[in-house]
C-alpha cells in the first residue's frame, strides 16, 4: 500500500553544522508534501511545503528538496541551533505522516 | 490572531464511553482535519472537512465520526472507547483542502 515513510528513526548533530532529513513516498502520483517540526507537548509546526512541479524550495535556514524519480525528498536544516530539536515530520499532502525523525542538536 | 484551539487539554475516559472533541480553525479558515497521534509514532489522519462536507477518512473504525458547523468548528467523536484509543487527538486547519495546514495542542485523552 501507499506509505510515507522516514530513512532514520534519530539523528544528532552538532550545534552549527547541517542537518539532512530524509524521506521516502511510494505514491508516485503524489504531488504535494509538507514538513513538520514537532516539540515535545505540541502540536506539528508548519515548516515548508512543496509542490511536485519544483524539486527545490528554500525557506529560512531550510531547503527541501524532492526527487520524483526516485520518489525520495529531503530536508536540509543550516546552521542547526538548539531550539532546532524536535521530532521532524514529512506528510504526503498534509494527510499521510511518516513516522517522524527525532533531531537532538549537541551544543 | 488565534491559532486553531483545541478543548478540552486533557481528558480521562472510562472503556466503553463516548467522548466528544472540539476544535476551532483559524479564523477564515474552511477546512479542519482531525488526527490520532499515538505515542512515538506520527499522526494518523482520521477525517478532513471542508466547507462542512466530509472530503476524506483515514483508516479507522465507524466508532469514530466528526462533523463541521456552519462557522468551521469542528467535533470528533468516539463511540465505546477501548484502551487502544489513548492518544493525542490533533487537529488542523488550512483555508481550504490541500494546502499548509495548523495544527492546534491537541487533545490528550486516556480511555481506563
Amino acid at each position: 500500500g501507499e506509505s510515507v515513510g522516514l530513512h532514520l528513526p534519530t539523528l544528532s548533530v552538532q550545534e552549527g553544522d547541517n542537518s539532512i532529513i530524509n524521506c521516502a513516498y511510494s505514491n508516485s502520483a503524489s504531488d504535494y508534501f509538507i514538513w513538520y517540526k514537532q516539540e515535545s507537548g505540541k502540536g506539528p509546526q508548519f515548516i515548508i511545503d512543496i509542490r511536485s512541479n519544483m524539486d527545490k524550495r528554500q525557506g529560512q535556514r531550510v531547503t527541501v528538496l524532492l526527487n520524483k524519480t526516485v520518489k525520495h525528498l529531503s530536508l536540509q536544516i543550516a546552521a542547526t541551533q538548539p531550539g532546532d530539536s524536535a521530532v521532524y515530520f514529512c506528510a504526503e499532502k498534509g494527510m499521510r505522516f511518516g513516522a517522524g525523525t527525532r533531531l537532538t542538536v549537541k551544543p | 490572531d488565534a491559532g486553531v484551539t483545541q478543548s478540552p487539554t486533557h481528558l480521562i475516559k472510562t472503556r466503553g464511553q463516548h467522548v466528544t472533541l472540539r476544535c476551532s480553525p483559524i479564523s477564515g479558515h474552511k477546512s479542519v482535519s482531525w488526527y490520532q497521534q499515538v505515542l512515538g509514532q506520527g499522526p494518523q489522519f482520521i477525517f478532513q472537512y471542508y466547507e462542512k462536507e466530509e472530503r476524506g477518512r483515514g483508516n479507522f473504525p465507524d466508532r469514530f465520526s466528526a462533523r463541521q458547523f456552519p462557522n468551521y468548528s469542528s467535533e470528533l467523536n468516539v463511540n465505546a472507547l477501548l484502551l487502544g484509543d489513548s492518544a493525542l487527538y490533533l487537529c488542523a486547519s488550512s483555508r481550504q483542502a490541500g494546502v499548509e495546514a495548523f495544527f492546534g495542542q491537541g487533545t490528550r485523552l486516556t480511555v481506563v
